[in-house]
């Protein structure tokens, strides 16, 4: 079946860095658009970040422009979150998610990881 | 940007009644909207896709409707499982973006 799981979460000081991973299994992984999406605690869901399924297209949100950046391998069925210069605001349960199919340009989530908490604080 | 605003926050029903949540986009979206239902410690589930079609798991109470800016999530007689939190999310350009969420609590 289709499994994401997350790895890298933890507790960094502000300003600091932090790299997030996402391994798929039981698909073919170099098929699909993954995304990076966050929770805060106690709050909505907020759209990171994707990537296309060969890594020709990738887009975040404002929030994160030019402080994170999204990267695979598809040999390794991974996906992954570079976090830079980070705040507190950024402090969330990250989820990776991939699209529901192999299309490529409709983004909605079929599927989603169980999450990694990220949490900034000095 | 594609700003989309769910309403209402929250919304308490009773169990067998109806629950219609909304959702709205700043700008038109087509048919290309998505609803996600989440319960507390689980990841967001795919509900609706393409504005109306039921992902696989989800009974016949589901049903979503829509298109352009306005859409609306409608469940027909709620059952003690369907209380959770409603997302909607727009797909129609890259720049994906989710609403803020309805809560749907029993009252």
């Amino acid at each position: 079946q289709v499994q994401l799981v997350e790895s890298g979460g933890g507790v960094v000081q502000p300003g600091t860095s932090l790299r997030l991973s996402c391994a798929g299994s039981g698909f073919t992984f170099s098929s699909y658009t993954v995304h990076w999406v966050r929770q805060a605690p106690g709050k909505g869901l907020e759209w990171v970040a994707l990537m296309s399924s060969d890594g020709s297209n990738k887009y975040y949100a404002d929030s994160v422009r030019g402080r994170f950046t999204i990267s695979r391998d598809n040999s390794k069925n991974t996906v992954y979150l570079q976090m830079n210069s980070l705040r507190a605001e950024d402090t969330a349960v990250y989820h990776c998610a991939r699209d529901f199919d192999d299309s490529g340009y409709e983004n909605y989530l079929g599927y989603w990881g169980q999450g990694t908490l990220v949490t900034v604080s000095s | 940007e594609t700003v989309m605003t769910q309403s209402p926050a929250t919304l308490s029903v009773s169990p067998g009644e109806r629950a219609t949540l909304s959702c709205r986009a700043s700008q038109s979206v087509s048919r290309n909207l998505a609803w996600y239902q989440q319960k507390p410690g689980q990841a967001p589930r795919l509900l609706i896709y393409g504005a109306s079609s039921r992902a696989t798991g989800f009974p016949a109470r589901f049903s979503g409707s829509g298109s352009g800016t306005e859409f609306t999530l409608t469940i027909s007689s709620l059952q003690s499982e369907d209380f959770a939190v409603y997302y909607c999310q727009q797909y129609n350009n890259w720049l994906i973006s989710f609403g803020q969420g309805t809560r749907l609590e029993i009252k």
